[in-house]
């Protein structure tokens, strides 16, 4: 069936790196765009970046252009999230979601995975 | 503050109605689609509404999707006990830099 399942949520300090993974399974992968959307504690949601299918666009909320990086590897079926110079306001349920539209940007998340659980604090 | 902006609350008896109204402005609501998602505290969301009005393949024609101007609408009817959730609406919005997904702040839906 068709699967996302994140990992490599973790505590970190301050300023620290972080790197999340997530798999996917039961699609054709290098078909669709993927996202992270991350959720603070008690909050809503909150979209992070967005990938093209091919991986050669990419798109960052403000408040994480030039910290973190997302990217893919469509022959392994794995989006990561490099996340460098972490804050505070960081810390949240970071879902990896898969877009509705077929090798377009559809802006809309079709498949969602349980979330991985990213904490910065001392 | 959220770009596009909810009520944080609404509630109704089981059976009934209920609508949410999701307000933005010409470069989100009013230039692109418009998506509708469901959360159960704890869990992770589910997409209830996609291109304004579609509904992704197993979504019960109870829920429903509308548009006009810079507003949009997710109506639910015939409410059930495990409607209560959260609620958030989300479109793109292309007068920031290079573009961004842009979400509601949610809408708690309890059923009376």
């Amino acid at each position: 069936q068709v699967q996302l399942v994140e990992s490599g949520g973790d505590l970190v300090k301050p300023g620290g790196s972080l790197r999340l993974s997530c798999a996917a399974s039961g699609f054709t992968f290098s078909d669709y765009y993927m996202s992270w959307v991350r959720q603070a504690p008690g909050k809503g949601l909150e979209w992070v970046s967005y990938i093209s299918n091919m991986g050669i666009t990419t798109y960052y909320t403000d408040s994480v252009r030039g910290r973190f990086t997302i990217s893919r590897d469509n022959a392994r079926n794995s989006l990561s999230l490099q996340m460098n110079s972490l804050r505070a306001e960081d810390t949240a349920i970071y879902y990896c979601a898969r877009d509705w539209a077929r090798r377009s940007r559809g802006d809309a998340f079709e498949v969602w995975g349980l979330g991985t659980m990213v904490t910065v604090s001392s | 503050q959220s770009v596009l902006t909810q009520p944080p609350s609404v509630s109704a008896a089981p059976g009934q109605k209920v609508t949410i109204s999701c307000s933005g402005s010409y470069s989100n609501i009013g230039r692109h689609y418009v998506s509708w998602y469901q959360q159960v505290p704890g869990t992770a969301p589910k997409l209830l509404i996609y291109e304004d009005i579609k509904r992704p393949s197993g979504i019960p024609d109870r829920f429903s999707g509308s548009k006009s101007g810079t507003s949009a609408t997710l109506a639910i009817t015939g409410l059930q006990t495990g409607d209560e959730a959260d609620y958030y609406c989300g479109t793109w919005d292309s007068s920031l830099s290079g573009g961004h997904v842009v979400f509601g702040g949610g809408t708690r839906l309890t059923v009376l």
